[in-house]
């Protein structure tokens, strides 16, 4: 574990579906991140949040909606995704915003 | 936002020292340089960060030149678990959280 933790690890949902990606860190962080990783592409930052304040969101289509209820918690939460929004979604926290980042393991999502 | 080049992909043997180059020739004074490692099916792991000349943790050293247009990720003896994707990223306090991944460099390590 590296302080970060990410539920669920694999998920499959339908193009109708919601669902929730779950975030977590107990490292005292006071920023918290969403990237998303697809095939062949390299890491696109999503979401930020710092000191539970959104940061950025970098033109994210709206079935993508992040929620941070407290410092150490980050939710994505999800609604009628399309098959190319399948990829591996990681959560990161830092300590202000050039530090190490510490990323989770991630969220392998498959929509179908 | 300075931008990275780094080699698409690397080979090297098992107890071998392997040097990683990252261009950054836009970096800015207030930028620093990180390191990480990505293993498969996993996030990426932070390895190590330095802002000048050499830095050195348990993992790897860092080299960065005079004029920190580049940097190199040095990995002593390296095994078969080192096999992964390393990425260099720049940036720093005015960097408002934006860094900028490339494709990182996939280091092969055969027996």
């Amino acid at each position: 574990e590296t302080g970060v933790t990410q539920t669920p690890r694999h998920l499959v949902m339908g193009m109708t579906n919601k669902k929730s990606l779950k975030c977590e860190q107990h490292l005292g962080h006071n920023a918290m991140y969403w990237y998303k990783q697809s095939a062949k592409k390299p890491l696109e930052l999503m979401f930020v949040y710092s000191l539970e304040e959104r940061v950025e969101n970098n033109s994210v289509p709206s079935r993508f909606s992040p929620e941070c209820p407290n410092s150490s918690h980050l939710f994505l939460h999800l609604h009628t995704l399309q098959p190319e929004d399948s990829a591996l979604y990681l959560c990161a926290s830092s300590q202000d915003s050039y530090y190490g980042y510490t990323f989770g393991s991630g969220t392998r999502l498959t929509v179908v | 936002l300075a931008k990275t080049t780094q080699p698409i992909s690397m080979d090297s043997y098992e107890g071998q020292e392997v040097n990683i180059t990252c261009s950054h020739n836009n970096i800015a004074t207030n930028d620093y340089i990180t390191w990480y490692q990505q293993l498969p099916s996993q996030g990426p792991r932070f390895i190590i960060q330095g802002y000048k000349t050499k830095v050195t943790n348990e993992v790897a050293s860092l080299f960065i030149p005079a004029d920190r247009k580049s940097s190199t990720l040095s990995l002593p003896r390296v095994s078969l678990s080192d096999t992964a994707v390393y990425y260099c990223l720049v940036g720093g306090m005015d960097s408002n959280y934006q860094l900028i991944w490339g494709a990182g460099t996939k280091l092969i390590i055969k027996p």
